[in-house]
């Protein structure tokens, strides 16, 4: 048990549906990062917070998506209008953060979204 | 942006044999860090190099950072059933904000 919780784990909807995922970090992590990750791949970054603030968002992240992390504690990721190329497992993981370096990332169990 | 490679995408390997999987970035990294994900989980953190040419093991895992700080690699030596999964490495670049993942090496490995 990494300490890192995410809900739901699973979730099954229908193309066009509005998703929200819930992640619940570490207490004392500042740092809090969503990534998805499909069959084969490596975690592809999302989206990252330190404390409440919204660091960085990818590129290639849709307008469809967003994050918050409104006290710098738990954080949800919404989908909207979700398409089939969204299916995929949704990676949640925290750290600190020391002057120059990133610390080890402790990843939840991950939902899993299932676009029919 | 910064692009972080690993090499072979995939090995298998029959128990008791050695595996390496290398790890190149595109820009010089602070540190560079090595994850395991078994099949059906999520991604563990292994261990971190900070320094040039630093070398650590763990057990039968020895990881290696580059002079240049540009590459990595892990070695398996005597690989065993539990060695299977996926590892990824994730390397900070220099004035980065965050971390870039490799897309990882899946290690099977036959009993």
């Amino acid at each position: 048990d990494t300490g890192v919780s995410q809900n739901p784990r699973h979730k099954i909807t229908k193309r066009g549906q509005n998703v929200t995922f819930r992640c619940d970090p570490i207490s004392e992590h500042n740092r809090l990062y969503w990534y998805r990750q499909t069959l084969g791949q490596g975690p592809e970054f999302l989206t990252y917070f330190q404390n409440e603030a919204q660091l960085e968002k990818s590129r290639l992240l849709s307008d469809r998506f967003s994050a918050e992390r409104p006290k710098g504690s738990f954080s949800t990721l919404e989908i909207q209008r979700t398409e089939q190329g969204d299916s995929a497992m949704y990676l949640c993981a925290s750290s600190t953060r020391s002057y120059g370096w990133d610390n080890e990332q402790f990843f939840g169990p991950g939902t899993r979204l299932t676009v029919l | 942006g910064q692009q972080v490679m690993q090499i072979p995408q995939y090995q298998h390997v029959q128990e008791g044999e050695d595996f390496t999987t290398y790890c190149n970035s595109s820009t010089t990294l602070s540190n560079i860090q090595w994850y395991k994900q078994r099949p059906g989980g999520h991604p563990v953190f292994l261990i971190q190099l900070v320094k040039s040419g630093e070398v650590k093991k763990q057990k039968r895992l020895t990881f290696q950072f580059g002079e240049a700080k540009k590459n990595s690699s892990l070695h398996i030596t005597a690989t065993q059933t539990t060695d299977v999964g996926t590892y990824f490495c994730a390397g900070l670049a220099t004035n980065a904000g965050k971390s870039t993942f490799g897309d990882g090496t899946t290690l099977t490995v036959k009993p």
